[in-house]
């Protein structure tokens, strides 16, 4: 099946900093790209849906300028936690969609603001 | 409101069956999905139903009744591999993938 790549897998960073996940899709183009964080024995939650060459279209409650995604190419979309909280502590997950069919996820990025 | 349920946990025996059951209520339906994530990964695709019926992936199967919004995702043989939680998801009519809030699987020796 399809590869969506994230990196990395793991951050540590501290509070105040900026941290960019970068999630690509190895074998295949992908115009819709989504991002997800997921806190502990939770579900997904949808964050952002991130669009090739347009605006990233946010969930309600989701600070955009918060939450930075650029969708530059068929194949990178990165989000850029700015000025990063504790409470942004989280497992933030990509995932590209090939067809309508199967959703493709990265390996996830485990981030801790300390 | 869009509305996915699924048991919280479940706990089964190395070598039995489980069946996991999930229920929608959507705004349009374009497919379930059910995915496997273990403990600080991913979630992996396990399957796809957009059709009335029962689809068969090895251990694995998954059914859907649409006209009952309803589906359930059928493990046999368990494996100590197999404790995850198993996440079901419907397409909505926008395409949007609503989210269950996944099912704990504790397989016991």
């Amino acid at each position: 099946g399809a590869v969506v790549s994230q990196h990395p897998s793991r951050v540590i960073c501290k509070s105040g900093t900026s941290v960019k996940i970068e999630c690509r899709s190895l074998d295949f183009q992908a115009t819709t790209m989504f991002w997800y964080r997921q806190f502990p024995k939770q579900s997904l939650m949808l964050m952002a849906t991130s669009n090739e060459g347009s605006k990233a279209t946010y969930e309600q409650g989701v600070e955009k300028d918060k939450f930075l995604i650029n969708h530059a190419s068929l194949t990178l979309s990165t989000l850029t936690v700015t000025s990063a909280h504790p409470e942004d502590s989280s497992f933030y997950i990509c995932s590209a969609r090939q067809g309508v069919t199967e959703a493709f996820f990265g390996q996830g990025t485990r981030l801790t603001v300390v | 409101g869009q509305n996915i349920d699924q048991p919280t946990e479940m706990t089964a025996t190395e070598g039995a069956i489980v069946q996991i059951n999930c229920t929608y209520q959507t705004s349009g339906f374009n497919g379930l999905f059910w995915y496997q994530q273990h403990a600080g990964e991913a979630p992996t695709f396990l399957s796809y139903n957009v059709l009335d019926g029962l689809e068969e992936k090895g251990r694995f199967s998954s059914f859907l009744s649409r006209s009952k919004g309803y589906s359930y995702l059928l493990l046999k043989e368990l494996q100590m591999k197999d404790s995850a939680s198993y996440l079901c998801a419907v397409l909505d009519s926008n395409y949007q993938l609503i989210w269950g809030a996944g099912t704990k699987l504790i397989i016991k020796p």
